[in-house]
């Protein structure tokens, strides 16, 4: 049973560029959250894909965007990148829209460099 | 904004010791609060996630405890292994927030042979 996968592992990319982050959520899942983990921080809550449509958001600007496939899996997007953009991208995946005991599966993220 | 603060920040120990840290959260509007392992190079690892008052939870030598009238969440580890070596983070769902997980900023724990 393959677990939460997301490619590429690395990216470096130059300031103003666009990058797209992908997200395969494990077997039998149908929702996907992303989280942005910043040096010495936690996990910053990005957006959470159901039903292929956005239905919750942190607190980060439009040029943060995703999408979701009839498959469940998963597109992060980033329009404009700033330095300050530079952090791992968490992808996570989970049975259902929520719920109090629901699960989150982690991927092993994706390291963004922005130069 | 909601503030989850884990204490300490980090933590060196020998190998055998039993250790704890602190998990503060939000007292009001709680749903549930999430404990997660993650190894270095490797996916966040769910450990618990705890909902009542006075939940108590084990998975072999680690353990956890949850007050939601107080807001805090203590994780235990008994006689620490070298392999407990990660970062422990525990992560709060409020009742409005709907799948989303407000995230500490973890515990680098660090066990030496």
């Amino acid at each position: 049973d393959a677990g939460v996968t997301q490619s590429p592992t690395h990216l470096i990319k130059t300031r103003g560029q666009q990058v797209t982050l992908r997200c395969s959520p494990k077997s039998g899942h149908d929702t996907v959250s992303w989280y942005q983990q910043a040096l010495g921080q936690g996990p910053q809550f990005i957006f959470q894909y159901y039903e292929e449509e956005e239905r919750q958001r942190g607190n980060f600007p439009d040029r943060f965007s995703g999408h979701q496939f009839p498959n469940y899996s998963s597109e992060l997007n980033v329009n404009a990148l700033l330095l300050g953009d530079s952090a791992l991208y968490l992808c996570a995946s989970s049975l259902g829209a929520g719920g109090v005991r629901d699960e989150q599966y982690f991927g092993p993220g994706t390291r963004l460099t922005v130069t | 904004i909601l503030n989850v603060e884990q204490s300490p920040q980090s933590l060196h120990v020998q190998e055998g010791d039993s250790t704890n840290f602190t998990c503060s959260f939000p007292s009001s509007n709680f749903y549930a609060l999430h404990w997660y392992r993650w190894e270095t190079a490797k996916s966040p690892e769910a450990l618990f996630v705890m909902t009542l008052n006075g939940d108590e939870k084990k998975k072999g030598r680690i353990s956890a405890t949850l007050n939601t009238k107080e807001g805090y969440s203590y994780l235990y580890i008994k006689g620490s292994q070298p392999e407990d070596s990660a970062t422990y983070l525990c992560a709060f769902k409020g009742g409005t927030s709907y799948g989303k997980l407000t995230f500490g900023q973890g515990t680098i724990l660090t066990v030496h042979p």
